[in-house]
């Protein structure tokens, strides 16, 4: 149990384009998820907490109209990283935190993002 | 001072080894405690929750201090597939929900 999906894996884009990257909890129902993102070599740092049904809470020098993201149900919530740029490939990975009073989190497996 | 806090290492041993990771935390409020692991270029995953009573799951061992304010990792008999990078996680409700991970430790067992 507790598996969370990401997709697309990988994606090589052009600056200027808009990528949206999905995330999923595929056996269980998560009313509160977290985009990553991590460059390499360094830390995990959160970019946003992602609660279905509101609007994001974005961290610290994250801009919000950039870095897009819906929650639109209970096992899905979208980052779109709109109009990329070279300085925006990361490796960005999402997490669902577990329903009960454990406070678990559960990675999907990440989506690396090449922006020429 | 950051709210989470591991020596980054790298610590390297032999297989076969004993070695234990120490993380320190500053918010007494926090309530919840784990251990993640990650390997190279790929996502963190669960390895196990730290709980007051300490806690075994087969070579590795957790245990957690609140008043001191550190959560341990003991990994035994260490095996090459055990090198990775191992982030210590603290949650406390208050905190809109969000968990805050340390920067990890480097482990690398050479043969």
């Amino acid at each position: 149990g507790a598996v969370v999906s990401q997709h697309p894996s990988r994606v090589i884009c052009k600056s200027g384009t808009s990528v949206k990257i999905e995330c999923r909890s595929l056996d269980f129902q998560a009313t509160t998820m977290f985009w990553y993102r991590q460059f390499p070599k360094q830390s995990l740092m959160l970019m946003a907490t992602s609660n279905e049904g509101s609007k994001a809470t974005y961290e610290q020098g994250v801009e919000k109209d950039k870095f897009l993201i819906n929650h639109a149900s209970l096992t899905l919530s979208t980052l779109t990283v709109t109009s990329a740029h070279p300085e925006d490939s990361s490796f960005y990975i999402c997490s669902a935190k577990f329903p009960g009073p454990e406070n678990e989190q559960f990675f999907g497996p990440g989506t690396r993002l090449t922006v020429l | 001072r950051k709210e989470v806090e591991q020596d980054p290492g790298p610590f390297n041993v032999p297989e076969g080894a004993t070695v234990a990771f120490n993380c320190t935390y500053s918010n007494s409020a926090s309530q919840s405690f784990f251990w993640y692991r990650q390997d190279c270029r790929k996502e963190p995953k669960l390895l196990m929750s730290v709980y007051s009573s300490g806690n075994e799951d087969g070579r590795f061992t957790a245990q957690l201090n609140r008043a001191s304010q550190y959560i341990s990792l003991l990994i035994r008999d260490s095996k090459l597939s055990d090198s990775a990078t191992y982030l210590c996680v603290v949650h406390y409700n208050t905190n809109a929900g969000k968990s805050t991970f340390g920067d990890g430790t480097t482990l690398t067992v050479k043969p």
